[in-house]
């Protein structure tokens, strides 16, 4: 069975200070994983994705994430926040079975001046 | 750029009453999803549809949820007979490919109120 697991619900950085933004997954297959950010009443923009290629993934907007097998995770990280990044992140897992995807509970970001 | 678009953007209506939400997904796109928020709360998997049918439903979609393709590009989710329990940010999505390599396509979303 799937799931995701985003280990914090909530995380404030100042402006200009690295954000790491943390999600473990379980797969019994090789899992695609995604990162989405959802804007205040806006709704779901992919960030990045990986999907069996490189494992650290380049995203928009300065975002990256890292495979990391041995560890089942998938954290996402970005040298220095903006203001703009304010906003709820979601960690996803794709089921190649049945093209199911699995959301974790998401983390809220919240950016300091 | 494509994209999936969806109306309402907000619907606010009475308990009991029956509530269609629409899609444009993707146009070449062969599969489609609903799911479901609720505020303040996880992003909920609803259903999934391929070929004419449903593919996967979750134990949410009850039979008061239906979704049906009534033409080559609406995808439509209906519920019967809503409940305060519905009120709900509701996204469609769509993706190309049965692999799941392929991101999910969501649109804006349609925000339910149910008095």
């Amino acid at each position: 069975a799937q799931s995701v697991t985003q280990l914090d619900s909530h995380v404030s950085v100042s402006e200009g200070t690295p954000v790491l933004l943390r999600c473990n997954y379980s797969s019994s297959y090789s899992p695609s994983l995604f990162w989405y950010v959802q804007h205040p009443n806006k709704g779901l923009q992919l960030l990045l994705k990986y999907t069996s290629a490189a494992t650290l993934v380049k995203g928009i907007n300065g975002f990256e994430a890292e495979f990391k097998k041995s560890e089942t995770s998938f954290h996402l990280t970005k040298p220095s926040a903006h203001m703009s990044d304010a906003a709820e992140y979601f960690c996803v897992v794709s089921d190649h079975v049945f093209n199911k995807f699995y959301f974790g509970s998401g983390t809220k970001l919240n950016v300091k001046p | 750029e494509p994209e999936v678009t969806q109306t309402p953007s907000h619907q606010v209506t009475q308990m009991g009453q029956e509530v269609i939400l629409r899609c444009v997904p993707i146009s070449n796109h062969l599969y489609f999803y609903w799911y479901r928020q609720i505020l303040g709360q996880k992003v909920e998997f609803l259903v999934s549809f391929y070929n004419n049918e449903i593919s996967e439903k979750s134990e949410i979609f009850d039979d008061q949820f239906s979704v049906e393709r009534p033409d080559g590009s609406n995808f439509t989710l209906k519920i019967r007979s809503t409940k305060l329990e519905d009120s709900a940010m509701y996204f469609c999505a769509s993706n190309t490919n049965r692999d799941s390599t392929g991101e999910l396509f969501f649109g804006e979303g349609s925000r339910l109120t149910v008095l």
